[in-house]
């Protein structure tokens, strides 16, 4: 596609369910970001992707929280036992390489009674 | 730890006025820093992005700034637009290079 792409645009669960939130990247576009943004906040790093790796999983706040990416291609971050406090916007974002420009899509809001 | 942070959480300018958004950053090993800029409902989009080697850099309607003695970046925007209107986020790559540490954001706000 011509961008991230991400799904879905938004999503209302109740406390303790599972949610699974997906991201296309753009293609050709070897790494992934994840990150989290609260209300009024900046963007919180979760984890990272170099093809399938995570190399980098350092900012997942939880073990509730995983992420896997298939193919090189498509990924999905996995939230189990949700919190109200995971209530937020979840951003992917690809580039080309790691450190280049990333592309952020429009996000997947997230939203936990 | 290191963050990147802005001064100023609400910039109001008219339109036509240039504006000046200021961002601070800790890290003083960062070497690459971006300006994003968010609308409401949107991921963020690229605006402008500058290396540790430069001290200025131009783009359309767009100049970033490094004092890089202070720590300091600096984005201006030229005759400023309501379509400008937006949340801008400045950034900077952390880990090698593998993600980014954005700071709070500035609410810029354009007046008729």
């Amino acid at each position: 596609g011509a961008g991230v792409s991400q799904s879905p645009s938004n999503k209302v669960t109740e406390k303790g369910k599972d949610v699974e939130l997906r991201c296309d990247p753009i293609s050709g576009h070897t790494a992934l970001y994840w990150y989290r943004q609260s209300l009024g906040q900046g963007l919180e790093f979760l984890i990272y992707f170099q093809g399938n790796s995570a190399p980098d999983k350092s900012g997942l706040p939880s073990d509730r929280f995983s992420a896997e990416r298939t193919g090189g291609s498509v990924s999905t971050l996995t939230i189990q036992r949700t919190q109200q406090e995971d209530s937020a916007v979840y951003l992917c974002a690809s580039s080309f390489v790691a450190g280049n420009e990333q592309f952020f899509g429009p996000g997947t809001r997230l939203t936990v009674l | 730890g290191e963050s990147v942070g802005l001064h100023l959480p609400t910039l109001s300018v008219q339109e036509g006025d240039n504006s000046i958004i200021n961002c601070a950053y800790s890290n003083s090993a960062s070497d690459y820093f971006i300006w994003y800029k968010q609308e409401s409902g949107k991921g963020p989009q690229f605006i402008i992005d500058i290396r540790s080697n430069m001290d200025k850099r131009q783009g359309q309607r767009v100049t970033v700034l490094l004092n890089k003695t202070v720590k300091h970046l600096s984005l201006q925007i030229a005759a400023t637009q309501p379509g400008d209107s937006a949340v801008y986020f400045c950034a900077d790559f952390t880990g090698g290079g593998n993600k980014l540490t954005f700071g709070t954001g500035t609410q810029l706000k354009v007046e008729l």
